[in-house]
């Protein structure tokens, strides 16, 4: 078992409303990447926040944002939910340069 | 940017025997590092073996041991004396800078 927490663990929403999806991260580890997992997909990159400063994003349109607080544990937010972003959403905590990184159980997000 | 491929969409093996799960990746990067991840039913992804690709010895973790040919650019996972807890999504993934690139996945069955 990882430190690495999310939550929730299942959500529905409706198509247009937001969500805000969390994560803990292990403790020791500065920095937090989150990834969207479609059905019978690999992970792909969202974004990556170090020292709670954005440090790298993916192909992913503005209104999916984030925060990193100073306990390093971090939010993800969904404005304007569509349909295709159903997915599991999954954070990982690591070090900056990798020596560790450990995955959270992961969101799944239904959007209907 | 990287690609990580994942050639064997579907594995099977006899439980107690070894298997052999394939990836290659591509990347231009000097610096990187390796991992392979197994994600159950559950979906967390857990991380079975991490390898830093300036090291030449080959990465083991107890039954499960790597395969590195860097010249090659390949990184295959042999699972040794194959347990029905191996049973799950196998994740190939290579890190640079702020990501993790991951291939499709190999699903991974263990037939008693």
């Amino acid at each position: 078992e990882t430190g690495v927490t999310q939550s929730p663990t299942h959500l529905i929403k409706t198509r247009g409303q937001q969500v805000t999806l969390r994560c803990s991260s292990q403790s020791g580890h500065n920095t937090v990447s989150w990834y969207q997992q479609a059905l019978g997909q690999g992970p792909q990159f969202i974004f990556q926040y170090y020292r709670e400063e954005e440090n790298g994003r993916g192909n992913f349109p503005p209104r999916f944002s984030g925060l990193q607080f100073p306990n390093y544990s971090s939010e993800l937010n969904v404005n304007a939910l569509e349909l295709d972003d159903s997915a599991l959403y999954l954070c990982a905590s690591s070090h900056i340069d990798w020596t560790e990184a450990f995955f959270g159980q992961g969101t799944r997000l239904t959007v209907v | 940017a990287q690609t990580v491929t994942q050639s064997q969409p579907e594995m099977s093996v006899q439980e107690a025997e070894t298997v052999t799960l394939s990836c290659t990746y591509d990347t231009s990067e000097s610096d990187y590092y390796l991992f392979w991840y197994k994600q159950p039913p559950s979906r967390q992804m857990i991380l079975v073996i991490r390898q830093e690709a300036y090291k030449q010895q080959n990465a083991t973790e107890n039954r499960f041991s790597v395969n590195f040919q860097k010249a090659a650019k390949s990184f295959s996972l042999k699972i040794s004396d194959s347990q029905l807890g191996d049973a799950a999504m196998y994740f190939c993934a290579s890190v640079s800078g702020n990501q993790f690139y991951f291939g499709t996945g190999t699903s991974l069955t263990v037939i008693p």
